[in-house]
């Protein structure tokens, strides 16, 4: 069965240093996600990517934040400077459409430790 | 800016019981996904109901989306401990400037206890 996958797993940096998190979404979707959830709460959008170009970012997603589809398989989520508050569990989803409820389906997460 | 609120946030259960999980809001929303995680883990969609008044069934577990489409409930009938985990609602809009964003509650965790 497809599914969404995302490397690494865990990473630690220290504060101030840029992150790249990596995500292969499934093969013939079209639209791609970054979501994260703090410990403890909830799951937030961060920002949804559709045709080469970002179609709604969230507060959260500033300057520091960006995305590229690199090839036609990866998804990344960098992050320029990273600050203590960036540690959280990152997720990227896609979905083949987004009307009707459009199904997305979640990779399994980068844990993100900003020290 | 659109909320979900799910009740209750926590739930301990012995092998058997059912239970209700709510997810509500003030706004319509054009689908209602449901989602189970584990620890560590990702979401993992269990259901999408999309119509007003739609009633969905996956095994043991039914799920309803409310005839004005602010809010939905999760019943799980004779829960087991293979049950437990963390219950995700999350709410999508369609329209013109859909752009599958999904706004999600804060979660259930439900622990079903042999």
């Amino acid at each position: 069965e497809p599914e969404v996958t995302q490397t690494p797993s865990h990473q630690v940096t220290q504060m101030g240093q840029e992150v790249i998190l990596r995500c292969v979404p499934i093969s013939n979707h079209l639209y791609f996600y970054w979501y994260r959830q703090i410990l403890g709460q909830k799951v937030e959008f961060l920002v949804s990517f559709y045709n080469n170009e970002i179609s709604e970012k969230s507060e959260i997603f500033d300057d520091q934040f960006s995305v590229e589809r690199p090839d036609g398989s990866n998804f990344t989520l960098k992050i320029r400077s990273t600050k203590l508050e960036d540690s959280a569990m990152y997720f990227c989803a896609s979905s083949e459409s987004t009307s009707g409820g459009g199904e997305q389906f979640f990779g399994p997460g980068t844990r993100l430790t900003v020290l | 800016t659109q909320l979900l609120e799910q009740s209750p946030q926590f739930l301990s259960i012995q092998e058997g019981e059912n239970l209700t999980v709510y997810c509500n809001s003030s706004s319509v929303f054009s689908s209602l996904q449901w989602y189970r995680q584990e620890p560590g883990e990702g979401p993992v969609l269990l259901v999408t109901v999309v119509t007003g008044g739609e009633v969905k069934k996956l095994k043991r577990l039914t799920f309803q989306f409310g005839d004005a489409r602010k809010d939905s409930s999760l019943h799980i009938t004779a829960a087991q401990p293979g049950d437990t985990g963390l219950y995700l609602c999350a709410g999508g809009n369609d329209g013109s400037s859909n752009t599958g964003k999904l706004i999600f509650g804060q979660g259930t965790t439900l622990q079903v206890k042999p």
